[in-house]
């Protein structure tokens, strides 16, 4: 099966710019998530979205990031404005519904802001 | 936010040696999962557990989820030089409910010497 996509896999901006992420999860994923990883850290989760509904977004500073999985498939993030504190990898994974916990991670965009 | 005690934080190893990793949490977890990370990519599961006391086997790789239920172990017999990443481990606190959110640890860099 085709993987969890997502693009682009790298992006440069300057503070106080915006960027978009985009996600494509494996075909009848219910589950999706997204996750901040700093360097040397491990990922942080942001957002997890069941269908296109927001679970879990606690972690998520609304203040400058968003996010949206519109009918339940595909999913962006967005950053406005940039910090530089929010340089990092940022990735997408996704889980079918029901006892699985095991979720399967994109390559992740790595944003640098500068 | 709640992370686990990953230990140790690094290691460099001799090819064909065995490695040993671990993970504690000062609270009940009723699954544990164990990831690798290669540079540039996202995380991939290697290893799920779902039941205490439970020992998994994925080629070189065993997991065990600890009896009192805090704590996961990870080995690796042989290590080859493709071994070298970043080990996470990840796991689901008890009440978690359903929404499958993961608290992980901060990984074990691994460095084989060929």
């Amino acid at each position: 099966e085709a993987g969890v996509a997502q693009s682009p896999r790298y992006k440069i901006i300057e503070k106080r710019q915006s960027v978009a992420f985009w996600c494509n999860p494996i075909s009848g994923h219910a589950t999706l998530y997204w996750y901040q990883q700093i360097l040397g850290q491990g990922p942080k989760l942001l957002i997890q979205f069941q269908n296109n509904g927001v679970v879990d977004d606690s972690q998520l500073p609304k203040d400058r990031f968003s996010a949206e999985r519109l009918k339940g498939v595909d999913s962006t993030l967005k950053i406005q404005p940039a910090k530089l504190e929010d340089s990092a990898v940022y990735l997408c994974a996704s889980s079918p519904a029901g006892g699985y916990y095991g979720y399967t991670f994109g390559s992740g965009t790595r944003l640098t802001v500068v | 936010g709640q992370q686990l005690n990953q230990s140790p934080q690094s290691m460099f190893i001799q090819e064909g040696e065995d490695v040993s990793m671990n993970c504690t949490s000062s609270s009940i977890f009723n699954t544990w999962l164990w990831y690798k990370q290669d540079p540039g990519e996202g995380p991939v599961l290697l290893i799920a557990l779902y039941k205490a006391g439970e020992l998994t086997s994925n080629g070189r790789l065993t997991a065990q989820f600890g009896i009192t239920r805090k704590d996961s172990f990870l080995n690796i017999s042989a290590s080859i030089p493709s071994d070298v990443g970043i080990y996470f481990c990840a796991g689901q606190p008890l009440g978690a409910g359903n929404n499958r959110k993961l608290i992980w640890g901060l990984g074990t860099s691994l460095a084989v010497n060929p």
